[in-house]
């Protein structure tokens, strides 16, 4: 399977909003609700954020919403703080038992 | 405290085996399905195999089936990855995650442990 595409790069500034997208095919992210978002700080393992396409697991802000449209999947972030800065990560059912990530987005809080 | 710890990664020639291990505490291990996935240096996430909760059925991408072998031990609440016929493309950040199920997440990842393949 093909990586999902997001965006390299994305930035904001602190107690703004950004969103992050994740565009895939028919086959993953169109064709299931299992959508999830992981984040990862440098030198650390992820952390899950949003699974399901919009559940927030418990300890996870509700600033971290997320959306899917069709193909494309979302991450949005609301009232940025300068600890969001971080690799984010979404990824997909694709069928089969087997499962597709994006290539990753930096997230930089300027 | 939920808890997953990996070990056993290292340098291994080229065509060389190796075999990790991914400890679990603080959860029913035995209840929950277990995937393995991977990082190559400064790349993204890389979904790499899967097992169900008893080990009845295990799937693999097929960028390493036939290659790599994943099992657990209930009994020791344990997983493994038997990585054969080792190349350098799988130089990598070896994470064990635990599944949320029904087919989502992975909820809880251990540290990674990490495997270079070079002569």
């Amino acid at each position: 399977q093909s990586a999902l595409t997001q965006p390299r790069s994305v930035s904001g500034s602190p107690g703004q909003s950004v969103t992050i997208s994740c565009t895939g095919t028919s086959s993953d992210v169109g064709g299931y609700n299992y959508v999830s978002w992981y984040q990862q700080h440098p030198g650390k393992a992820p952390k899950l954020m949003i699974y399901d396409v919009s559940k927030r697991p418990s300890g996870v802000p509700d600033r971290f919403s997320g959306s899917k449209s069709g193909n494309t999947a979302s991450l949005t972030i609301s009232g940025l703080q300068a600890e969001d800065e971080a690799d984010y990560y979404c990824c997909s059912y694709a069928g089969s038992y087997s499962w597709v990530f994006g290539g990753g987005t930096k997230l930089t809080v300027l | 405290q939920v808890q997953l710890v990996e070990s056993g990664g290292g340098v291994v020639q080229p065509g060389g085996s190796l075999r990790l291990s991914c400890a679990a505490s603080g959860f029913t291990f035995s209840s929950y399905g277990m995937h393995w996935v991977r990082q190559a240096p400064g790349k993204g996430l890389e979904w790499v195999a899967f097992i169900r909760y008893d080990g009845s059925n295990k799937y693999y991408a097929d960028s390493v089936k036939g290659r790599f072998t994943i099992s657990r031990d209930n009994s020791k609440n344990t997983l493994y990855l038997q990585m054969n016929s080792l190349r350098a493309e799988d130089t990598a950040v070896y994470y064990c995650a635990k599944f949320l199920g029904p087919l989502g997440a992975f909820d809880i990842w251990g540290q990674g442990t990490m495997v270079t393949v070079s002569s």
